[in-house]
């Protein structure tokens, strides 16, 4: 069974940093590509990265590019969300998901961790 | 990228037939057969319902099914039942290297 259980979710000062970790199983995560969707409160679904499974093709939303990077522990089976400079506009529940932006769909999807950014 | 445009809201009686559009641009929904659906009940996380227009993962009953007709694509769901009532999400390749969603759409089973 396909398991994704998102952490590191929390209340953040605008301006501030934080980490979002994946922990997968029941897949070859490495054979993936993993993407992290969020969604804020009473609002639908946005696209935010997914990164290939050798890491070595990354794409980013232009909402998060510049402040956001996705990297992946493929011998931990975690997928990893570091995102700087964080304003109120990013306060989400972030879903991270098993696939990517076209061949592979996303097929699989955690709980989501809630983000929230205030002072 | 602009989101991909879904109704609102839809509503059906159970056994009844319902169809929730998704209109995009010969760009993304009408430039690749890379459209899935996802369904949402609240305070949980998508569920993959359809994918590359058409094609249902295991265990999605086939009361579910999709189709595209130039830049609109398309989910019925037949034969609606109690446990369908959900939020629908369409997604589609954007062509530019990200992927795109619909603003959602409220299906309300009567």
């Amino acid at each position: 069974e396909v398991q994704l259980l998102e952490s590191g979710g929390g209340l953040v000062q605008p301006g501030g940093s934080l980490r979002l970790s994946c922990a997968t199983s029941g897949f070859r995560f490495s054979s993936y590509a993993m993407s992290w969707v969020r969604q804020a409160p009473g609002k639908g679904l946005e696209w935010v990265s997914s990164i290939s499974g050798s890491s070595g093709i990354i794409y980013y939303a232009d909402s998060v590019k510049g402040r956001f990077t996705v990297f992946r522990a493929n011998s931990k089976n975690t997928l990893y969300l570091q995102m700087n400079s964080l304003s109120a506009e990013d306060t989400a529940v972030y879903y991270c998901g098993k696939g990517g932006v076209s061949t592979t769909p996303l097929s699989d999807w955690g709980q989501g961790t809630l983000v929230t950014v205030s002072s | 990228q602009s989101a991909l445009t879904q109704p609102p809201s839809a509503s059906g009686s159970p056994g009844q037939s319902v169809t929730i559009s998704c209109t995009g641009t010969s760009s993304d929904v009408g430039g690749y057969n890379y459209v899935s659906w996802f369904q949402q009940h609240p305070g949980k996380g998508p569920k993959l319902m359809i994918y590359e227009v058409s094609k249902r993962p295991s265990g999605v009953p086939d009361r579910f099914s999709g189709s595209k007709s130039g830049n609109t694509a398309s989910l019925t769901v037949s034969g609606l039942q109690a446990e369908d009532e959900a939020d629908y999400y369409c997604s589609s390749y954007g062509g530019s290297d990200n992927l795109v969603f619909g603003g959602g759409t409220k299906l309300t089973v009567l």
